[in-house]
């Protein structure tokens, strides 16, 4: 059973441009998070989703920043436009209502650098 | 204050010894406390979780909470240089988000 997938795994790119980072949750799954972590700030949720309905996004830091759930099994962050502040790491992270609904999964993260 | 506060470390141990993690929460109406492990490039697993006052053990791993000090701590038996990494507290309140702390580095050496 495939985890939570992300893509791309590093991206690279300049101050300006668009950032779209990509995430699949765990299959079934109705929960979905986005977290950014930094050495400084640590892990941060940025948003969370239910049923591909976004629930909280009061940690989205601001306007350049959006996040969709089109369907349960994907979803994207983007950054627009991006800033060297906005490097880090990026975590989407997958849970069941109807288990240990608070069990989060992650996926191995995409490494963003702003230059 | 923050939510979750964790001393950063590192936390250096011998192999062989107990390490203690320590983790306090400011909000006393959170329900769920939680431990994951971050290996250093790696993402988040979890270890434990608690939700009840006292003690919960999982093979060489004990959580412990006290709600009424607001602390919970990760005592790992036996440490072992594959513990090496960053543990990190979470802790979820009555909506479905954890909030994290900054994690408490571990090292195990030989």
């Amino acid at each position: 059973d495939a985890g939570v997938i992300q893509s791309p795994r590093h991206e690279v790119t300049e101050m300006g441009q668009e950032v779209t980072l990509r995430c699949k949750p765990i299959s079934g799954h109705d929960y979905l998070f986005w977290y950014r972590q930094t050495m400084m700030r640590g892990l941060e949720l940025l948003i969370y989703f239910n049923n591909n309905v976004p629930i909280d996004d009061s940690g989205m830091p601001e306007d350049r920043f959006s996040a969709k759930m089109p369907n349960a099994s994907f979803s994207t962050l983007k950054i627009q436009p991006s800033e060297p502040r906005d490097s880090a790491v990026y975590f989407c992270a997958s849970t069941s209502s109807g288990g240990s609904s608070e069990t989060q999964y992650f996926g191995p993260g995409t490494r963003l650098l702003v230059l | 204050q923050k939510e979750v506060e964790q001393n950063s470390g590192p936390l250096s141990v011998p192999e062989g010894a107990i390490a203690s993690l320590n983790c306090t929460y400011s909000d006393r109406g959170s329900q769920s406390f939680f431990w994951y492990r971050q290996y250093s490039g790696k993402s988040p697993e979890l270890i434990m979780f608690i939700y009840s006052n006292g003690d919960k053990e999982d093979g060489r791993f004990t959580a412990q909470l006290n709600k009424a000090s607001q602390y919970v701590s990760l005592l790992i038996r036996d440490s072992q240089p594959s513990d090496s990494a960053t543990y990190l507290c979470a802790v979820n309140r009555v909506t479905d988000k954890l909030i994290f702390g900054t994690g408490t580095r571990l090292q195990v050496f030989p």
